[in-house]
């Protein structure tokens, strides 16, 4: 078991440009989570899909930010003209079941130029 | 919109002292509490999880919890260097409701 892939590890993107950021859950897992961890606002939810349904997408700033789950084999999330604050640590989880242990991917590290 | 609050922020502990780590939410429905831990660089890892009143040991760590005042607490004894981390309590419902994560406690273990 590979454990939650997160592709890619870094990414430096300019002020203005589109990231896009992969995640592939553990085989058979259910449910997908997005974070976002910044050493001032620490981790924040984005959004959450079960069963390739969103569920919940609170965390979500409503304007730029997107997240798919087109199959059970991976989630991206889209962040349209990217600014210096989107700059940030993105973490992937998956669990069994929504409410459970979550197991997280090595994140995605954005910086916005 | 439901929280959960950890404290201290930050904490130093000698090698081989004990760090108590405090965790409560503010949701009367939650069910499930979990402590996380994150080493500098590395991803959150789920250390021990506690669904019942009561106590839960494993090894050098123990974790109480008082459903009625929603809080729970991470005690590590004989603490090492390698225990120097972020720990992260999180907390959600039954019937598959988003895990809430507090903003964590920094603890240094100074050797």
């Amino acid at each position: 078991n590979a454990g939650v892939i997160q592709t890619p590890r870094h990414k430096v993107t300019g002020k203005g440009q589109e990231a896009t950021l992969w995640c592939e859950p553990i085989s058979g897992h259910s449910a997908v989570f997005w974070y976002r961890q910044t050493i001032v606002q620490g981790l924040e939810f984005l959004t959450y899909f079960r069963n390739q349904a969103p569920i919940d997408d609170s965390g979500m700033p409503k304007e730029r930010f997107s997240a798919q789950m087109p199959n059970q084999s991976h989630s991206t999330l889209k962040i349209q003209s990217t600014q210096p604050q989107d700059s940030a640590v993105y973490l992937c989880a998956s669990s069994s079941l929504g409410g459970l242990e979550q197991y997280f991917g090595p994140g995605t590290r954005l910086t916005v130029l | 919109q439901q929280k959960v609050q950890q404290s201290p922020e930050s904490l130093i502990v000698p090698e081989g002292g004990m760090a108590s780590l405090n965790c409560t939410s503010s949701d009367r429905n939650v069910d499930y509490f979990w402590w996380y831990r994150q080493h500098s660089g590395k991803s959150p890892k789920m250390l021990m999880s506690i669904f019942s009143n009561g106590e839960k040991e494993e090894g050098r760590f123990t974790v109480h919890l008082n459903k009625a005042s929603l809080h729970t607490s991470l005690h590590i004894r004989d603490s090492q260097p390698s225990d120097s981390a972020l720990y992260l309590c999180a907390a959600s419902r039954t019937g598959g409701y988003k895990v809430v994560f507090g903003s964590g406690t920094r603890l240094l273990v100074s050797p």
